[in-house]
């Protein structure tokens, strides 16, 4: 069966420090990553996905990059955090067939509280 | 434009009665895709129902249906009977056919069952 692991859990990182978040996937071949955040209380925005090795695509500006090294990898970077990257961060996965049927399998989330 | 829309912030329901969670949706597309999930306190996303926008009848999963209207774009979620788990916040969230690749979330209704 397909397993999805995110890490770390709680993240505490001073303004201006870098970030790294990963997200590996188990038990499939050639998924469809996401990442998302969620601000406290709120619904989730799409930050980015990736069809494959090497392809990103970002859907909203801003102070982080994602970079998927190897097919079941994705990572979450920031090289300056900023007080307005704190939130939840969810990775996801799904099938890769872009149909519209096609649901999202999350992992267990990253709460990153910059201060 | 706001794709999702959910517009009931909180409901509080007694234990065993039924509770129905608002869902409308704006799209041009024909063919989408309809989906409910459901957030614990522990943060992790958990797949509840999907709808197809072709399916002629109400998808159902157990205790959860989806009162799906589609001249009126809305899809409701309807739990029965309800449980002191089923407190949780639940975001109504779609696909498109265009733009596929992207599933958007409404900004979510938190659920709270009184014993």
């Amino acid at each position: 069966s397909q397993t999805i692991h995110q890490w770390p859990a709680t993240l505490v990182q001073p303004v201006g420090s870098p970030l790294s978040l990963e997200c590996t996937v188990e038990g499939t071949s050639n998924p469809n990553l996401y990442w998302y955040r969620q601000a406290a209380g709120r619904g989730l925005q799409l930050l980015f996905y990736s069809v494959g090795i090497g392809q990103i695509s970002s859907e909203v500006p801003q102070n982080l990059s994602a970079s998927r090294p190897q097919d079941r990898q994705f990572i979450l970077s920031s090289k300056k955090l900023l007080l307005s990257d704190s939130g939840f961060y969810l990775c996801a996965w799904s099938v890769g067939q872009f149909a519209t049927n096609e649901k999202l399998f999350f992992g267990s989330g990253t709460q990153l509280s910059v201060l | 434009a706001q794709k999702i829309t959910q517009t009931q912030p909180g409901m509080f329901v007694q234990e065993k009665e039924a509770v129905t969670l608002d869902c409308t949706y704006d799209t041009s597309d024909q063919s989408y895709g309809l989906f409910w999930y459901k957030q614990p306190s522990s943060g992790e996303m958990i797949f509840l129902i999907y709808q197809g926008s072709y399916d002629e009848q109400n998808a159902t999963e157990g205790r959860y249906s989806l009162n799906f209207q589609k001249a009126r774009k809305s899809a409701n979620l309807v739990i029965s009977a309800s449980q002191l788990g089923d407190s949780a916040m639940y975001f109504c969230a779609m696909r498109e056919l265009q733009g596929a690749q992207k599933l958007v979330f409404g900004q979510g209704t938190r659920l709270t069952i009184n014993p």
